[in-house]
């Protein structure tokens, strides 16, 4: 049963266009809620990561949107760039030390 | 500081055996966490240790099992694997548990033929 939905599944995007991708959590109790970037044959890394407390959370060219009476977080990449293009995962996590991941989305930004 | 490291990096089984990944966490690293990634499945958390206890287990059968040893490093294992077992197994830690940043190693490729 998937407890983070994210979406979309993929994504194609225009250099210097704005990517977002969507995730959707159904356990209240998760208060943490990070983004990871994964290229190919590496690992996730971390991108950004917000905590209920706040609405917003920017970094640079990233920003998290959060909603928390929709139970919905989302990432917004401003000025994609083709060194962007990777797979993004949303994961959601509570008290009980586990993390809960979306099933990922793979973007691809076009020069 | 040097980063994750797991070994093998890639790896080849046939259905039946039993595999025994490593996973050596960033220095000073207590907690170490383990994941299956497959394409359909995303990544899916299979346990966390801490100082060498394991603290949480995901929905995985017995036959994934972990250990943790007293530098940190830590092992995991898969007995009688199947077909279904193949997919990347990725290793990462951090000071304080899952949900703070976590450090991902390049994975393990596992094979089941």
């Amino acid at each position: 049963q998937q407890q983070v939905k994210q979406s979309p599944q993929s994504l194609i995007v225009q250099k210097g266009g704005i990517s977002i991708i969507n995730c959707a959590y159904e356990n209240t109790a998760f208060d943490y809620f990070p983004w990871y970037q994964q290229f190919p044959g590496k690992g996730p890394a971390l991108l950004i990561a917000i905590r209920p407390d706040v609405s917003e959370k920017k970094e640079g060219r990233f920003t998290i949107s959060f909603n928390k009476s929709a139970k919905q977080f989302s990432l917004h990449i401003m000025d994609s760039q083709p060194g962007d293009s990777a797979t993004y995962f949303c994961a959601a996590g509570g008290n009980n030390r586990k993390l809960i991941w979306g099933l990922g989305t793979s973007l691809a930004v076009n020069p | 500081k040097a980063g994750v490291t797991q070994t093998p990096r890639y790896l080849i089984k046939t259905r039946g055996q039993q595999v025994t990944l490593s996973c050596s966490p960033i220095s000073g690293h207590r907690s170490v966490s383990w994941y299956q990634q497959t394409p359909g499945q995303g990544l899916q958390f299979l346990f966390e240790y801490f100082s060498e206890t394991q603290r949480n287990k995901g929905n995985f059968p017995g036959r994934f099992s972990g250990r943790q040893f007293s530098n940190s490093r830590s092992e995991m294992n898969v007995s009688t694997l199947e077909l279904g077992d193949s997919a990347l197994y990725l290793c990462a830690s951090n000071e304080r548990g899952p949900n703070y940043e976590q450090y991902f190693g390049p994975g393990t490729r596992l094979t089941v033929t």
